[in-house]
Parts: structure tokens; sequence; C-alpha cells
């Protein structure tokens, strides 16, 4: 079975500051896609952004970023001029191109300091 | 308005009296996936389904049950619960095909089993 690491159980940043999230996976098959959740206080599960393996360039949905090395197998989120809406757990997702599971990281905390 | 719902939002029950969780997508979505969330360990997936009449187990399918009659409907039933499936539930459906696979989810069932 696929595998998701988040390694980072809490972060904080300052407010406007850049925080980045870590995720690793470990997978065999060529194809794939990879998430970023956001869990706020409300628990309500929101996508944040998403990314397909076979796409080179890292994705991108406003103040978000991905940083993604399929070699290495790495999937960071990173968080421009961070907003205290920010504040949540975030978890980072893998699902197989043929799509039957998902996995999910542990998730990690942020907060974002005023 | 797309969304998945679930019912109850909030359940407390005792040891061995069956229950079920009902979820529900207006989506047409393909694909539906029970997952339970506990503190340090992330979603883990129970039950997922490909389609009407196909299920399959997750990571974490002992003591729960589920059925698919219809594409929309998706309910999680656990036949004995005990303290152990204390937890948060959720629910979520996507397309199986197509460039826009991310998971909508529900808003989530908190589970207390005494």
């Amino acid at each position: 079975a696929q595998t998701v690491t988040q390694s980072q159980p809490e972060m904080s940043v300052q407010e406007a500051e850049t925080v980045t999230l870590s995720c690793t996976y470990d997978t065999s098959e060529s194809d794939y896609y990879l998430f970023w959740y956001k869990q706020p206080p409300s628990r309500q599960m929101i996508l944040v952004i998403r990314q397909e393996a076979y796409k080179q360039q890292n994705a991108t949905e406003n103040r978000f970023s991905v940083n993604f090395q399929k070699a290495a197998k790495s999937f960071s989120l990173k968080i421009s001029d961070s907003q205290l809406g920010d504040a949540a757990m975030y978890f980072c997702a893998y699902r197989g191109f043929r799509g039957n599971q998902f996995y999910f990281g542990t998730g990690t905390s942020l907060t974002v300091i005023p | 308005e797309a969304q998945v719902t679930q019912n109850p939002r909030y359940l407390i029950t005792v040891t061995g009296k069956k229950l079920t969780v009902t979820c529900s997508q207006n989506m047409n979505h393909e694909y539906m996936s029970w997952y339970r969330q506990d503190p340090g360990l992330g979603l883990r997936q129970i039950y997922y389904s490909m389609n009407v009449e196909v299920t399959d187990k997750g990571d974490v399918p002992e003591g729960y049950k589920v059925s698919r009659k219809e594409k929309r409907n998706f309910p999680l039933i656990l036949e004995s619960p005990s303290p152990n499936q204390t937890s948060l539930y959720f629910c979520a459906s996507s397309p199986l095909a197509g460039t826009y696979n991310e998971q909508f989810f529900g808003p989530g069932t908190r589970l207390t089993v005494l």
C-alpha cells in the first residue's frame, strides 16, 4: 500500500510571512495524483491544491503553490503572505491513477501568529 | 448546490447498538468513500465504492459494513459498535475519470460509543 508521510505535526508562521509544509509519499506507480486539503476548526475538508504526476509544472493557486519533486517523491506546500484564515490542519493525500484508494498523511497543524 | 450530505452530524450511542450513518451526493459521482479521522492518525479509508453494487475494503474495514444500491447513496453501517469506533467520520465522493478527480467531502459525523 502507498504511504504518505507528513513529518511536521505542528508548524507556526507569522502573519504575512511564508511557510512550507512537507509531504513525502511512497509508490511504485508512475501516474498518480497528489492533493493538499485544509481542515479549519469547522472540520470541513477543503481542497487547497492538486497536482497530476505527469505534469512537470508545479501547481499554483493564488497564495498556495507546491514543489513537486517526482524522483524524490516529495510534494511540499508553500503558503505565501500567510493570513489568519490559513490557520488549520493541512493534509497531504495521494490517489493512484486507477483511482481506487486514497491515502492521507497524518496532518500538519498550522498556527498563524498575528 | 453540489454537495455531500451526512446524517446524523453527531451521535452518542452505546456498545452493541446497531447504527447507520447515511451519506448522499448530488453530483452523479461514481466513486464514494468513507474515512475515519483520529488524532495523530490522519484520515484512514474504511470502504470505498467505484460504482453501484461495487464496494471494496480500505485500510480499516473491521467492524463496518457498506452498501451501494443507488449511485447517490453510500451508507455506513456499524452492526455492533464498540468504544474503539469512537471517531470523526467523513463521507466523500469524486468522479472516476477526467482531470478533476479530487474528492468532495461531507461535513463529518462525530460518533461516540459508550
